[in-house]
């Protein structure tokens, strides 16, 4: 069956440092996939999307790659700040519809 | 403008009782999605619209829960009878029709059954 496995463990890192984020993906061939934001008491908020045929893809101080070999993407924030501090969802999409199936979110922590 | 809107953001109730939820999509989005999040089983994708027709529902729990969404601006979630393992976040999101399109969310209703 088709599983989406993140970190469950929470991700404490200090400021200034870089935060990693892993989401691994079995039994899927996803022509795209994106990573949420979700805040206590909030909905998930779109961050980046990546395609099948991209191996990385940059916003800002996110980056994010998608290795459809090892099956796998991972997110990056460089120069981590305290307000990065929030919980952070995968989300592989299969071509031809739009229905996400979430990962279970890891949950980071930037501390001072 | 404004995002997705969701009511109520809260609703307690006794066991039994028929519990309805409202959403409100983005003006111009397409494609409306109900979700379930709970500690145990993360977000969960319930049931899903485009064009206000009913796409995948194989999300849905049981007989007990059903949507509607009547016109391009208005569905709800109804869960009759509801019991108390049906208290989680129910969130609802919109988007343009295209698994490369991000999907924009409400901030959810807060529902526990008693």
């Amino acid at each position: 069956s088709q599983k989406i496995e993140q970190n469950s463990e929470a991700l404490n890192i200090q400021e200034g440092k870089t935060a990693t984020l892993t989401c691994n993906y079995t039994n899927y061939s996803p022509a795209y996939l994106q990573w949420y934001r979700q805040d206590p008491g909030r909905g998930p908020v779109f961050l980046l999307l990546i395609r099948e045929n991209e191996k990385e893809k940059r916003k800002e101080r996110l980056k994010v790659t998608f290795d459809t070999t090892l099956k796998q993407s991972l997110f990056h924030i460089t120069a981590s700040q305290p307000a990065d501090s929030a919980t952070y969802l995968c989300a592989p999409i299969t071509g031809g519809g739009n229905k996400l199936t979430f990962g279970t979110g890891t949950q980071l922590k930037v501390e001072l | 403008d404004a995002g997705v809107i969701q009511s109520p953001r809260h609703e307690v109730t006794e066991m039994g009782q028929e519990v309805t939820l409202r959403c409100k999509p983005i003006s111009g989005h397409n494609s409306l999605f109900w979700y379930r999040q709970t500690m145990m089983r993360g977000l969960e994708l319930l049931i899903y619209f485009n064009n206000n027709v009913p796409i995948d529902d194989s999300g849905m729990p049981e007989d007990r829960f059903s949507a509607k969404m009547p016109n391009a601006s208005f569905s709800t979630l109804k869960i009759q009878p509801s019991e108390p393992r049906d208290s989680a976040v129910y969130f609802c999101a919109s988007s343009f029709d295209g698994g490369d399109q991000p999907q924009h969310f409400g901030d959810g209703t807060r529902l526990s059954i008693l």
